[in-house]
């Protein structure tokens, strides 16, 4: 089956105190991205990737940082936590080939910082 | 990326056809019409786009105004199972586009009831 698979889905830990979101997709495609969810705010791109080795900043790329060492994966990570980063997280992927490009989004991982 | 204006929010009959308008009067030639849709608080997913021509999948069937100035998504037998935020989104198919970023809007509260 065709997905996008983060873990953890929640996460509660404090500030400061480094975390790695992981983000795999059995699809084959190029581009990866990560998306922050805030209430009021929408959909918000963190960074995303256009293949291996190959990264950019989103527009809130501040306090995260990602890899891109294998096609597959694409972990997001927070070397110093915030409150402010307390969100709901996508991991999103697709190819650029063909008409259709559709993201594929992974079910979300809820990230509390206190 | 073209702006949309979709209601805030509809409820509609378990069976019957769900119709989710949207407006994109500013929408150029070769930007696509896409519209996703979120259950709450798993990750967004792609219902169907197009371009001028109507277009219909398992899902749904998209309806392209002549003008493309509007669309309508429409969900032949909505199911509880529907209910969802429905999001429409206009973009160009630019393959080198961040990763082929989405930014949606505040789209459109889909309330199935029995």
């Amino acid at each position: 089956e065709a997905q996008v698979t983060q873990n953890p889905r929640y996460l509660i830990t404090v500030t400061g105190k480094k975390l790695t979101v992981t983000c795999s997709q059995n699809m084959n495609h190029e581009y990866m991205s990560w998306y922050r969810q805030d209430p009021g705010l929408g959909l918000r791109q963190i960074y995303y990737s256009m293949n291996v080795e190959v990264t950019d900043k989103g527009d809130v790329p501040e306090g995260y940082k990602v890899s891109r060492k294998e096609k597959r994966n694409f972990p997001l990570i927070l070397e110093s936590p915030s409150p402010n980063q307390t969100s709901l997280y996508f991991c999103a992927s697709s190819t650029y080939r063909g008409e259709n490009q559709p993201q594929h989004f992974g079910d979300g991982t809820r990230l509390s910082i206190l | 990326d073209a702006k949309t204006t979709q209601p805030t929010s509809m409820d509609c009959a378990e069976g019957r056809a769900a119709n989710l308008p949207c407006n994109h009067s500013t929408i150029s030639g070769n930007e696509y019409v896409y519209w996703y849709r979120q259950i709450h608080s798993q990750g967004p997913q792609y219902i169907i786009h197009g371009l001028k021509n109507n277009e219909t999948n398992e899902m749904a069937s998209l309806i392209i105004t002549e003008d493309r100035k509007s669309s309508t998504l429409i969900l032949p037998h909505a199911t509880l199972r529907d209910t969802a935020v429905y999001y429409c989104i206009v973009r160009v198919l630019e393959r080198s586009s961040a990763g082929n970023k989405l930014t949606f809007g505040g789209g459109t509260r889909v309330l199935v009831k029995p």
